[in-house]
């Protein structure tokens, strides 16, 4: 089956535009994660849903950034007045939850986000 | 608060020679611990996970409590070995939400 898509795989935005990234989870994925990824840097968190809910936002660096996942499947992480400290990997990882499969994470591709 | 380290940023080695990616965590509990890899031009994804006691790809790895290490070891490497390599600690009964290390680059010279 399909792996978790990430859109658009590349972005460049003028400082101070708002910017959306969209994941598309694997289906029947209860866990949805977003992480940062700046050069040279591991992968970190920014926010966690399960189904439509939003359990931990503890990650999101301002209030510029902003999430959803309104029926619980397609995300949405919107960046609001981009400035040149956002640019970074974008990634989106979705887990089952399973007891037998447990908590791995499946991640996109990510979306490169440059602002200039 | 929980914290991984990972010491090397590169670790450049010969085909045949052993390896060994160092993981150290800071955690007051009993940690969930796991190694994802991200081979070129594909996405992050596990390679192994410590309550599976497995060997992926000749890769293996113990959790090591009493020096709170999660190294991740192989005998003899392989040109395909070489990636970025991250590890993961996860705080058991919580929200599954990892904490990564920054990762080292294996290169795995012929």
């Amino acid at each position: 089956g399909a792996g978790v898509s990430q859109s658009p795989r590349y972005k460049v935005a003028k400082r101070g535009q708002d910017v959306a990234l969209r994941c598309d989870p694997i289906s029947g994925h209860v866990s949805l994660f977003w992480y940062q990824q700046a050069l040279g840097q591991g992968p970190e968190f920014l926010t966690y849903f399960q189904n439509e809910a939003q359990l931990d936002k503890s990650g999101l660096p301002s209030d510029r950034f902003f999430a959803e996942r309104p029926e619980g499947s397609v995300s949405t992480l919107k960046i609001q007045r981009t400035q040149q400290e956002d640019s970074a990997v974008y990634l989106c990882a979705s887990s089952p939850r399973d007891p037998d499969l447990g908590n791995i994470q499946y991640f996109g591709a990510g979306t490169r986000l440059s602002v200039l | 608060a929980q914290r991984v380290t990972q010491p090397e940023k590169l670790l450049s080695v010969f085909k045949g020679a052993p390896v060994e990616l160092k993981c150290n965590y800071s955690y007051s509990g009993s940690p969930e611990l796991f190694w994802y890899v991200q081979y070129s031009r594909q996405r992050l994804q596990l390679l192994l996970r410590h309550i599976s006691r497995e060997s992926i790809k000749g890769f293996t790895a113990d959790l090591n409590k009493g020096e709170t290490s999660f190294h991740l070891k192989k005998p003899f490497a392989q040109e395909e070995d070489s990636a970025m390599y991250y590890c993961a600690l996860e705080a058991p009964g919580g929200s599954y939400i990892p904490t990564f290390g920054r990762g080292t680059s294996l290169i795995v010279h012929p």
